[in-house]
């Protein structure tokens, strides 16, 4: 596989559930993000890590738990979400410094 | 308050009707203004990445030009497949590794 892969792609949860959303990478990059799309919003950055270390956290609510496991995993721990966290979530990666961000194609996320 | 603002919103064109997209921003200290093409249900696809005002770059029909406040997206005889979600995304000086300030893109519709 090449590039960002994200799953799943569709995810529906309920409120009390907990899940969690998986990104990999497969272009050397050391450093990982996750974005939310919400329709008619701008890409909003949720989180940042840089070499396995996390280097911002955009005030996302505690419900959202990042982890990133080495540099080429991330992974979005979800619960008790709320009907507004239904977005798009994309994973993204880049080298360093540079601006080369790669994304993944997302995961559609709908809260019931 | 958006710092990136692309017009217009939407923007149908007939296959060959060249087009411009604009992409104004207001933060200081530009370090990077980054082109993205997205199809639906994916994630944002890199197109183009400019540094400095008076700095152009071309790709097939696209055509990507940078001054001191705003970019645009020229895009010559566009054909069906052309038809993407254009979003801009610029990098402030001084800004966290990843910090990307998105606009909420253009809609464009090519039709033959």
């Amino acid at each position: 596989e090449t590039g960002v892969t994200q799953t799943p792609r569709h995810l529906v949860m309920g409120m009390t559930n907990k899940k969690s959303l998986k990104c990999e990478q497969h272009l050397g990059h050391n450093a990982m993000y996750w974005y939310k799309q919400s329709a008619k919003k701008p890409l909003e950055l949720m989180f940042v890590y840089n070499f396995k270390e996390q280097t911002e956290n955009n005030s996302v609510p505690s419900r959202f738990s990042p982890e990133c496991p080495n540099s080429s995993h991330l992974f979005l721990h979800l619960h008790t979400l709320q009907p507004e966290d239904s977005a798009l979530y994309l994973c993204a990666s880049s080298q360093g410094g540079t601006e080369d961000y790669t994304f993944g194609s997302g995961t559609r996320l709908t809260v019931v | 308050e958006d710092q990136v603002t692309q017009s217009p919103e939407a923007l149908r064109l007939q296959e060959g009707e060249s087009s411009s997209l604009n992409c104004s921003y207001t933060v200081s200290g530009l370090r990077g203004l980054f082109w993205y093409r997205q199809d639906p249900g994916k994630g944002p696809e890199f197109l183009f990445t400019l540094y400095s005002a008076g700095e152009e770059k071309e790709k097939e029909r696209l055509k990507a030009t940078l001054t001191k406040k705003e970019s645009f997206l020229h895009i010559t005889a566009p054909k069906p497949e052309d038809s993407a979600t254009y979003l801009c995304a610029v990098q402030a000086g001084g800004s966290t590794l990843g910090r990307l300030y998105f606009g909420r893109g253009t809609q464009l519709t090519v039709w033959p």
